[in-house]
């Protein structure tokens, strides 16, 4: 099976912007989370949805959100960027919880 | 918060000794997972142990779980230069807004060959 995989890998933004990441899930899992991995803060939660409804949502401000579709395919979006939300954009699959979870390669992005 | 600590931050080994890196965390949790992320690469799903089990095996790997201290251990055997990496812990716990993943600090391992 094909692993996770998030489009693009890298990504550079100016403040002020928005940004839609994008991540496709094993075949079959239908559990996506979201996490936000920085130097200082280290690996936060940002929510996870399972069959196209958002199920658990981390302490994040509303400018992240995210969405997934009928295929299980799920996308994020920042609006408004900070400089602080650079950051490497980490998205998991699962079949269920509370399983472990594979992790797609990231995507990092930077806001100048 | 949530989150787990780590303990070591950092550690450093000589290939085929055995490291040992200790997790702890704060709420009652449904099961306790380890990961390990390769130089800011994506995670790898290691080993999950259920809040009530105590031990766990997989190959080198060996997991502890001490639910009345809150802490876990991963032990790694044997270690080769190829297990550098950095280890998370991450607890899955049911929270007011569902079940989440709350992830440690992480301890970043050296395994000098």
């Amino acid at each position: 099976k094909a692993g996770v995989t998030q489009t693009p890998r890298y990504l550079i933004k100016t403040r002020g912007q928005q940004v839609t990441l994008s991540c496709s899930p094993i075949s079959g899992h239908r559990s996506v989370s979201w996490y936000q991995q920085t130097p200082g803060q280290g690996l936060q939660f940002l929510f996870e949805y399972f069959s196209e409804t958002q199920r658990n949502k981390g302490n994040f401000p509303g400018r992240f959100s995210g969405r997934q579709f009928s295929n299980s395919r799920s996308e994020m979006n920042v609006s408004t960027l900070e400089l602080g939300d650079s950051a490497l954009y980490l998205c998991a699959s699962s079949l269920a919880r509370p399983q472990g979870q594979y992790f797609g390669p990231g995507t990092r992005l930077t806001v100048l | 918060s949530q989150q787990g600590e780590e303990d070591p931050q950092a550690l450093s080994i000589q290939e085929g000794e055995n490291a040992t890196m200790n997790c702890s965390y704060k709420t009652s949790i449904n099961n306790l997972q380890w990961y390990r992320q390769n130089s800011g690469r994506g995670l790898v799903h290691l080993i999950l142990i259920r809040s009530n089990e105590r031990e766990k095996h997989s190959g080198r790997l060996r997991v502890t779980l001490d639910t009345s201290k809150k802490s876990s251990s991963l032990l790694i055997t044997a270690s080769r230069a190829a297990d550098t990496a950095s280890y998370f812990c991450a607890t899955a716990a049911d929270t007011n807004t569902g079940n989440q993943f709350y992830f440690g600090t992480g301890t970043s391992l050296t395994v000098i060959p």
